[in-house]
């Protein structure tokens, strides 16, 4: 079935880095337009990172850019976000999200697929 | 940016009662660009509506979206128990993509 699947949260210090990955199955990756959203515990929900289906075009938050990079290997099907230089408040659950396609006279679509998500504690 | 901001934070109804949720935006999102989603504790978030009005795959009819501009509504015609969760609205038309801080619809 269409699904993502993140991996690589756990817990690290103030400073150090972290590499999260997402993989999907049961659909075309390569089509798709995906982003990384997280969560801070008992918090809404706070976008991060949006990478094309073609990879070439990017874009961040203001709380992450110069610190986060997000990236895709469609040949793997998996979407990943490096994150260095991380703070206490990058503490959160990490998830990633497909976006969906728009039918008619539009150019972006919300955000149809999530995975799961993964925990990311940022502690000394 | 564009800011969302939802209301009431807590809605506290009863099974069968209608849920209106609202979400104002600090500047016009075209209607194309709006959505709800839902999210039950442990769990992510589930896309409800999308451009503003329009139910995605497998959402059942008793939930409605409406509205433009800048104001914009969340409707639950008869509360399911199931449907006792927290729900966000997202603009998904300009970057930075941002979210509303979400309301709480709990079992009265």
């Amino acid at each position: 079935q269409v699904q993502l699947v993140e991996s690589g949260g756990g817990v690290v210090q103030p400073g150090r880095s972290l590499r999260l990955s997402c993989a999907a199955s049961g659909f075309t990756f390569s089509s798709f337009t995906t982003h990384w959203v997280r969560q801070a515990p008992g918090m809404g929900l706070e976008w991060v990172a949006v990478v094309s289906s073609d990879g070439t075009t990017k874009n961040y938050a203001d709380s992450v850019k110069g610190r986060f990079t997000v990236s895709r290997d469609n040949s793997k099907k998996t979407l990943y976000l490096q994150m260095n230089s991380l703070r206490v408040e990058d503490t959160a659950v990490y998830y990633c999200a497909r976006e969906g396609v728009c039918g008619g006279d539009c150019y972006a679509g919300p955000f149809d697929i999530w995975g799961q998500g993964t925990m990311v504690t940022v502690s000394s | 940016e564009i800011v969302l901001t939802q209301s009431p934070g807590t809605l506290s109804l009863s099974p069968g009662e209608r849920a209106t949720l609202s979400c104002r935006a600090s500047q016009s999102v075209s209607s194309s660009y709006l959505a709800w989603y839902q999210q039950k504790p442990g769990q992510a978030p589930r896309l409800l509506i999308y451009g503003a009005s329009s139910r995605a795959a497998g959402i059942p009819d008793r939930f409605s979206g409406s509205g433009s501009g800048t104001d914009f509504t969340l409707t639950i015609s008869r509360l399911e128990p199931e449907d006792f969760a927290v729900y966000y609205c997202q603009q998904y038309g300009s970057s930075p993509w941002t979210f509303g801080q979400g309301t709480k619809v709990e079992i009265k």
